[in-house]
């Protein structure tokens, strides 16, 4: 079934950690971002990348990092976990070369840092 | 400021009509959306205006007005399925989406 997908759905982590939020497309989508979803605020972009091999700073892009070594995968890392970063990631995709450049949205993934 | 506004939360009867407003900023418009998120799943996309008008689509109709800064999303024959926030966003001049915090829809029967 094409379409987006996230791993793991949801995970419970120790401040300090290292954590890597998994992102696969089976779309050829050339476009992906990561946004984290918060209760009261809107959708914030993470980071994002227009094509493989390129990546951009979105509105709240400090303690994440992101790669986009093909056009299939866009992980994002949290180098050292904080509090502050429990929330609800989402991943998405676009073909960003088509009139409405609508996005289509993993399932999320939700991370609780204690 | 980049801000989109729409109201936190509204209530509607099974089988009435709803509108729910969204107001933007206007400088670095790039067209507008509407995502429908059902509790605890991703936001799934229902429309995209970029001129004038009303574009309608089944039940759901999305209006812009450019000049004003304002959107609605018109949602008709209400059904229980239709709880759920509804996400407007902007698309700016990087063709980056700038969004809402949502509205909540609570459907009584």
């Amino acid at each position: 079934i094409a379409g987006i997908t996230q791993a793991p759905t949801s995970q419970i982590l120790a401040a300090g950690r290292r954590m890597t939020l998994r992102c696969t497309q089976d779309m050829r989508h050339n476009a992906m971002y990561w946004y984290r979803q918060d209760l009261g605020l809107g959708l914030r972009l993470i980071h994002y990348s227009n094509t493989a091999g390129t990546t951009g700073k979105g509105e709240v892009p400090d303690g994440y990092s992101v790669s986009r070594a093909n056009t299939d995968d866009f992980p994002l890392t949290l180098a050292s976990a904080v509090p502050s970063q429990t929330s609800v990631y989402f991943c998405a995709s676009s073909h960003s070369t088509s009139g409405s450049r609508e996005l289509f949205f993993g399932e999320g993934s939700r991370l609780t840092v204690l | 400021g980049q801000n989109i506004d729409q109201p936190t939360e509204m209530t509607a009867t099974e089988g009435a009509i709803v509108q729910i407003n969204c107001t933007y900023q206007t400088s670095g418009f790039n067209g507008l959306f509407w995502y429908q998120q059902h509790a605890g799943e991703a936001p799934t996309f229902l429309s995209y205006n970029v001129l004038d008008g009303l574009e309608e689509k089944g039940r759901f109709s999305s209006f812009l007005s450019r000049s004003k800064g304002y959107s609605y999303l018109l949602l008709k024959e209400l059904q229980m399925k239709d709880s759920a926030s509804y996400l407007c966003a902007r698309m700016d001049s990087n063709y980056q989406l700038i969004w809402g915090a949502g509205t909540k829809l609570i459907i009584k029967p």
